[in-house]
């Protein structure tokens, strides 16, 4: 079976200041990760993914994330936060499989509160 | 920019009525879903559907629900007797494989 978990309810931090939100999953074989960003009453955004390739990947607003396979884990980052960087974020997991490609599984969501 | 569609993006309906949910998928994406948030919380995945099938689904997926494309552009779940439960937000998302899966504004769904 394929989870994600993501132990933090709310990160906060002082505009200006790095931040990391952090994602651990657990799937077997090779896991296709990715984040996504849900502001109010809105749909779910993609930031970034990772397939293959360069552990560090860059992805959308000058967010990144670190894919450490020996930890299972994908910590979103971003060096200086803004204000309007405050949403819910979520990571999500997917493996391929014989017959495809199968569901997203999504972590319980963070919520990024990002202070003046 | 592409983009997936869905409408209507409010829908009330009482309980035990039908209600039919809409979506357009990215015009040349192969692969469509089907999830729902409820109050914020949890995205939790309902249906996936490739090649005219349903190609896997969750337990919340029971008899009441379907699934249909009934054209080359509209993908729909359809909740045959709703519940109180069943209010949520519903996502329909689409991706060409291993690629990320886009995702529609969503509907908000309303059981009374």
């Amino acid at each position: 079976a394929q989870s994600v978990a993501q132990p933090e309810d709310q990160v906060n931090v002082a505009e200006g200041n790095p931040l990391t939100v952090k994602c651990t999953y657990s799937v077997s074989g090779n896991p296709y990760l990715f984040w996504y960003v849900q502001y109010p009453n809105r749909g779910l955004q993609f930031l970034l993914k990772y397939i293959t390739g360069d552990n560090l990947v860059k992805g959308s607003y000058g967010f990144e994330a670190e894919f450490n396979k020996s930890q299972t884990s994908f910590h979103l980052k971003k060096p200086s936060a803004l204000v309007s960087d405050s949403a819910l974020y979520f990571c999500a997991v997917r493996r391929m499989f014989s017959g495809g490609y199968n569901k997203l599984i999504f972590g319980a969501g963070t919520r990024l509160a990002v202070h003046p | 920019e592409p983009e997936v569609t869905q409408t209507p993006s409010h829908q009330v309906t009482q309980m035990g009525q039908e209600v039919i949910l809409r979506c357009v998928p990215i015009s040349n994406h192969l692969y469509f879903y089907w999830y729902r948030q409820i109050l914020g919380q949890k995205v939790e995945f309902l249906v996936s559907f490739y090649n005219n099938e349903i190609s896997e689904k969750s337990e919340i997926f029971d008899d009441q629900f379907s699934v249909e494309r009934p054209d080359g552009s509209n993908f729909t779940l359809k909740i045959r007797s709703t519940k109180l439960e069943d209010s949520a937000m519903y996502f329909c998302a689409s991706s060409e494989g291993t690629a990320e899966a886009f995702f529609g504004q969503g509907t908000r769904l309303t059981v009374v």
